[in-house]
């Protein structure tokens, strides 16, 4: 089946640094990649659509300024947490989807970041 | 986006069937419903989808009532690998988006 890879698993950070989470996809080409955060105990939250040659689309409240994300290839998707905080530590999933309208999404396993 | 209703939580025993339900009363003609579940500390895994009929695959089958504002996903025989949170997800022919909701939590007892 289609795979998704995300880099790196978990990282730790210094509070003020910058983070870059990578999202591949292995065996299909992705024109749009979604980046997901998910806190403790709740469900997962959209934070932005990324497509491929273009600007993502930010979900409301999300500030584009602090997450950045760059789409420049079919395959890859980056998504860099800026000057991060502690309240920015979280649970950061990447997700792909195949060609056509309605082909199922794939998940990376998640980035977990710790700002201390 | 239409919204979807599952129960919280749900209980089986290992080797059972399981049937989690989902209520999509607003659904609208062009939305798919998905299924997909997350284990711990793990990216959700799809399992199923399905847009009038009834689906079936080696990890599940999706019963999707007639008037479509309800669906069944089904797992035919729990194993403690199941044990899992299930989501119940709409998605718009015209949108790639999936947006979750609280899904239901499914413990499996040996």
């Amino acid at each position: 089946g289609a795979v998704v890879s995300q880099h790196p698993s978990w990282v730790i950070c210094k509070s003020g640094t910058s983070v870059k989470i990578e999202c591949r996809s292995l065996d299909f080409q992705a024109t749009t990649m979604f980046w997901y955060r998910q806190f403790p105990k709740q469900s997962l939250m959209l934070m932005a659509t990324s497509n491929e040659g273009s600007k993502a689309t930010y979900e409301q409240g999300v500030e584009k300024d602090k997450f950045l994300i760059n789409h420049a290839s079919l395959t890859l998707s980056t998504l860099t947490v800026t000057s991060a905080h502690p309240e920015d530590s979280s649970f950061y999933i990447c997700s792909a989807s195949g060609q056509g309208k309605n082909s199922p999404l794939h998940f990376g396993n998640g980035t977990r970041l710790t700002v201390t | 986006d239409a919204k979807t209703t599952q129960p919280n939580s749900m209980e089986s025993n290992e080797e059972e069937p399981v049937h989690l339900p989902c209520n999509h009363s607003t659904i609208s003609g062009t939305d798919y419903i998905h299924w997909y579940r997350q284990l711990p500390s793990q990216g959700p895994e799809y399992v199923i989808h399905g847009l009038t009929s009834n689906v079936n695959n080696r990890m599940a089958s999706l019963a999707i009532a007639e008037d479509r504002k309800s669906s069944t996903l089904i797992l035919h025989r729990a194993t403690l690998r199941d044990a899992a949170v299930y989501y119940c997800i709409l998605r718009s022919d015209s949108s790639y988006k999936l947006i979750f909701g609280s899904g239901t939590r499914l413990l499996v007892r040996p």
